[in-house]
């Protein structure tokens, strides 16, 4: 069965580095989604992505991040200076088509920043 | 924005009785009503969803209900097993404030005790 990959499974950083998550969605899914988790709280929304433009995006979503489709399989996430809010699990989803399709989940990044 | 609340935050049951987990939404835009299984140190696994033009499905041992008009969902498990121990996310999407997301409930910890 077809599913969402991430590496790497646990990344640490300093303080104020930047990071770059990587994302593999599913082959022929168009729509794709970035998600964190921050311990024993609920999964939470920052940015959608279709057509190599961002299509939404929450207030999470600051200047510091940015996502890129480099190629016609990855997906990416960087955060341009972590902060130590910036630890959580991080969730690549994705989709075949939009809003009401179901997301299919990737195991998550741990970023840890210290 | 769409607000997904859920109860009880944990919920332990005997092996082979039931378990209910009830969640409300806010946004009546919203359509499509996934439930995502969170076990330790994964991504969230879809394990069943209900569109709003359906009043309930079900799954084998899983059900899901929903009440468009109350803005009310439920997740009922019959005949529990240890391994169904996880935490069991409701969500929304759809259109209005959920569109190009899925908006999560903060999630119940299930235990299953053999």
């Amino acid at each position: 069965e077809p599913e969402v990959t991430q590496t790497p499974s646990h990344q640490v950083t300093q303080m104020g580095q930047e990071v770059i998550l990587r994302c593999v969605p599913i082959s022929n899914h168009l729509y794709f989604y970035w998600y964190r988790q921050i311990l024993g709280q609920k999964v939470e929304f920052l940015v959608s992505f279709y057509n190599n433009e961002i299509s939404e995006k929450s207030e999470i979503f600051d200047d510091q991040f940015s996502v890129e489709r480099p190629d016609g399989s990855n997906f990416t996430l960087k955060i341009r200076s972590t902060k130590l809010e910036d630890s959580a699990m991080y969730f690549c989803a994705s989709s075949l088509a939009r809003s009401t399709d179901t997301q299919y989940f990737g195991p998550g990044t741990r970023l840890t920043v210290l | 924005g769409e607000n997904v609340e859920q109860h009880p935050s944990t919920l332990s049951v005997q092996e082979g009785d039931s378990a209910v987990i009830k969640c409300t939404y806010s946004d009546s835009a919203s359509n499509y009503f996934p439930w995502y299984k969170q076990e330790l140190g994964k991504g969230p696994q879809l394990i069943i969803d209900i569109r709003s033009n359906v009043g309930e499905k079900k799954d084998q041992r899983i059900a899901v209900t929903l009440n468009k008009t109350a803005k009310h969902f439920s997740l009922h498990i019959t005949e529990t097993q240890p391994e169904d121990s996880a935490v069991y996310f409701c969500a929304a999407s759809g259109y209005g404030a959920s569109y190009d997301k899925v908006i999560f409930g903060p999630g119940t910890s299930l235990s299953v005790i053999p």
